[in-house]
This record gives structure tokens, C-alpha cells and sequence, in this order.
């Protein structure tokens, strides 16, 4: 079974440019997440998609953005680049919450997109 | 928000030595993950473990739930074991959204 999956590898922009991440999660799996990985913050979480839909997000401005698609793929975008958006951003899915099912499932990451803001 | 602590930051072993890694954490949870992270920053599930112990082949995960506490067991270190390992549990009660530790760096050493 493959699992999460994230591209580009690497991505180098300058100041002032957007930045567009993409990640497919592991096959049944609907809801996707991104977190930050910056240097001296440790991991934050910045979004949470599930069945199309932001159903949470993470203390970052407006700038950062994105959406899921109806095969559960996301999309991050960083508008308007700042030198401390550099930073290692993983994307992780789950499956999804149920009525009388789990109250928490398992988290599962992907190798990450490293972003370099020159 | 909850809070969680990893401890020691950093840790430095021979091949062979045994290690625990502890995780408190501010508030009850529901759930906690432990994660290792490769040298090229990949996350790898370890345990999925809200409470009681579980094993899998050189390393072991306890979390007592009621005291706020998860420890991580590798016995039998291999330089392959290096990395950062962190433990991550739900902001909230349901919530999806993980509150990471700030990891333990462990080297070993051949």
C-alpha cells in the first residue's frame, strides 16, 4: 500500500512569491493535514481538510491556504513568501471520524516538501 | 492549549546500550503517537498508544494515562536508530490536530 506521498521534493522561491505544495494521502484515507517544521519552532500544525472542507486551522496568517480535492489530494499555497516561511512542511492523512467510532485516528505522514525563501 | 515535554533533548548512546525516552504531557488525552524522524525529515510511525504498553521488535512504548506519561524503550540500539523522536498527542479531546513534543535527538555511536 503506498503511502502519503508529497511534491516537490525541494522548492527555492524568493520574497514576495507563492509557493504551491501538494500531497495525496494513503488510499481510503479523507482527511489530510499539514504541519510546519521550521527551524527553532518545532512542528505546528497548519490545516486540517476533510471531505472537501478547512475544518480547522493553526495560528498562521491568511496567507497560507489550500484546499482538498474530491480524490482527498490537497494543496497547500503560501502567498506573498517571507524568509521565515522556510521550513520543512509535512503533509499527514487519516481516516476520517465517525459517530460511535474512534475518537482519534492515527496519523500518517509523508517525506515532506523542504521550502527555501531566498 | 495542552502542553508537552520531551525529555532528555539530547541523548548519546554506543551500539548496543538501551535508552527510555520520556513524554509528559499538561492535560488528560485521548490518544499519543511516537514518531521517528529520518535524517531526511520523513516522520515514521512508531506506536499509536493512548494507553497500557505495546512492543514492536527492539522498541516499546508504555503511556500511564492517568499520570500523564508516555515512555519510549529502545533496547539494543543500532545506528540506524538515530534520529529525532517525537511524541504528539490531540490539542483536545477528539481533536485532530496533534500538539507535538519538541523531540529527542538520539545518536549512536558505532
Amino acid at each position: 500500500e503506498a503511502g502519503v506521498t508529497q511534491s516537490p521534493t525541494h522548492l527555492i522561491k524568493t520574497r514576495g512569491q507563492q509557493a504551491t505544495l501538494r500531497c495525496s494521502p494513503i488510499s481510503g484515507h479523507t482527511s489530510v493535514y499539514w504541519y510546519q517544521q521550521a527551524l527553532g519552532l518545532g512542528l505546528q500544525f497548519l490545516l486540517w481538510y476533510d471531505e472537501g472542507e478547512e475544518r480547522n486551522r493553526g495560528n498562521f496568517p491568511p496567507r497560507f491556504s489550500g484546499r482538498q480535492f474530491p480524490n482527498y489530494s490537497s494543496e497547500l499555497n503560501v502567498n506573498a513568501l517571507e524568509l521565515e516561511d522556510s521550513a520543512l512542511y509535512l503533509c499527514a492523512s487519516s481516516l476520517r471520524l465517525i459517530a460511535g467510532g474512534p475518537r482519534y485516528n492515527e496519523q500518517f505522514f509523508g517525506p515532506g516538501t523542504r521550502l527555501t525563501v531566498l | 492549549g495542552i502542553q508537552v515535554e520531551q525529555s532528555p533533548p539530547d541523548l548519546i548512546l554506543q551500539e548496543g546500550a538501551n535508552s527510555t525516552l520520556r513524554c509528559n504531557f499538561s492535560d488528560s488525552v485521548n490518544n499519543l503517537q511516537w514518531f521517528h524522524q529520518n535524517p531526511w525529515g520523513q516522520l515514521i510511525n512508531l506506536f499509536y498508544i493512548p494507553s497500557g504498553t505495546k512492543q514492536n521488535g527492539r522498541l516499546s512504548a508504555t503511556t500511564v494515562a492517568t499520570e500523564r506519561y508516555s515512555l519510549l524503550y529502545i533496547s539494543s540500539s543500532q545506528t540506524t536508530d538515530s534520529g529525532v523522536y517525537f511524541c504528539a498527542v490531540p490539542q483536545v479531546s477528539g481533536s485532530e490536530k496533534l500538539v507535538f513534543g519538541k523531540g529527542t535527538k538520539l545518536t549512536v555511536n558505532p
